[in-house]
């Protein structure tokens, strides 16, 4: 498996700010995406992030709302933008792991946009 | 259009029981199949992954079936303990990359 970290693990944010989350995985990583889960639902692919070039963005998804960095193979941004109360939820990095199918989650980070 | 559906409303077993979790889909082939673990607040965490060629897996109480033809993948948790309360997540994956779609989950509670 892999350790895989996010920075912050919540943040309360004001409307029409940005905030930064950071992922860090400690082990080669094929592939890494983005997802968020709002309270009581499911996981929603935002993007996946490509190693030095743009990210592949699901519908419903922009990258001037969600612009996202991939500058290595182990580390990833993902930038909420002008944020709205609708913005809140979990958002959760996820990679697969070399010479594996395995998809594994971060722990995620709880925002809360007033 | 492709969908997932697990069940909606929560399973509550006493302990010691076997717990069994339905995931079900349609207008999906998927290569493998994946179950997660989830509790409040926290990232989903892998237990098991099931190829589409195979027809049963385990890992210590878990088990988990996949039939194709029924389109339905069943997780058991054996002898099932307090701690085991989640909710559990069933994922897919279709051939020929990582486009994994997500069911809603299934909350399961025991009861000591």
């Amino acid at each position: 498996s892999a350790v895989i970290s996010q920075k912050p693990s919540r943040d309360i944010c004001q409307r029409g700010t940005s905030l930064t989350i950071q992922c860090q995985v400690d082990s080669q990583v094929t592939m890494m995406f983005w997802y968020r889960q709002q309270p009581g639902q499911s996981l929603t692919l935002i993007a996946t992030a490509n190693q030095g070039s743009e990210a592949t963005y699901e519908s419903g998804f922009v990258i001037d709302k969600f612009p996202i960095s991939r500058p290595n193979l182990t580390f990833s941004t993902l930038t909420v933008s002008n944020m709205s109360p609708e913005d809140s939820s979990i958002y959760l990095c996820s990679v697969v792991l070399a010479y594996t199918d395995t998809q594994y989650f971060g722990p995620g980070t709880r925002l809360t946009v007033l | 259009s492709q969908k997932i559906e697990q069940n909606s409303e929560a399973l509550n077993i006493q302990e010691g029981k076997t717990a069994t979790l339905t995931c079900n889909y349609t207008n999906y082939s998927p290569a493998y199949l994946q179950w997660y673990r989830q509790d409040p607040g926290r990232g989903p965490v892998f237990l098991l992954l099931i190829r589409e060629n195979e027809k049963e897996k385990r890992k210590e109480r878990l088990k988990v079936t996949f039939d194709t033809t029924l389109k339905q993948s069943l997780f058991h948790i054996t002898a099932s303990q307090p701690a085991d309360s989640a909710t559990y997540l069933c994922a897919l994956v279709n051939t020929g990359g990582f486009k994994t779609i997500f069911g809603a989950g299934t909350r399961l509670f025991v009861k000591a």
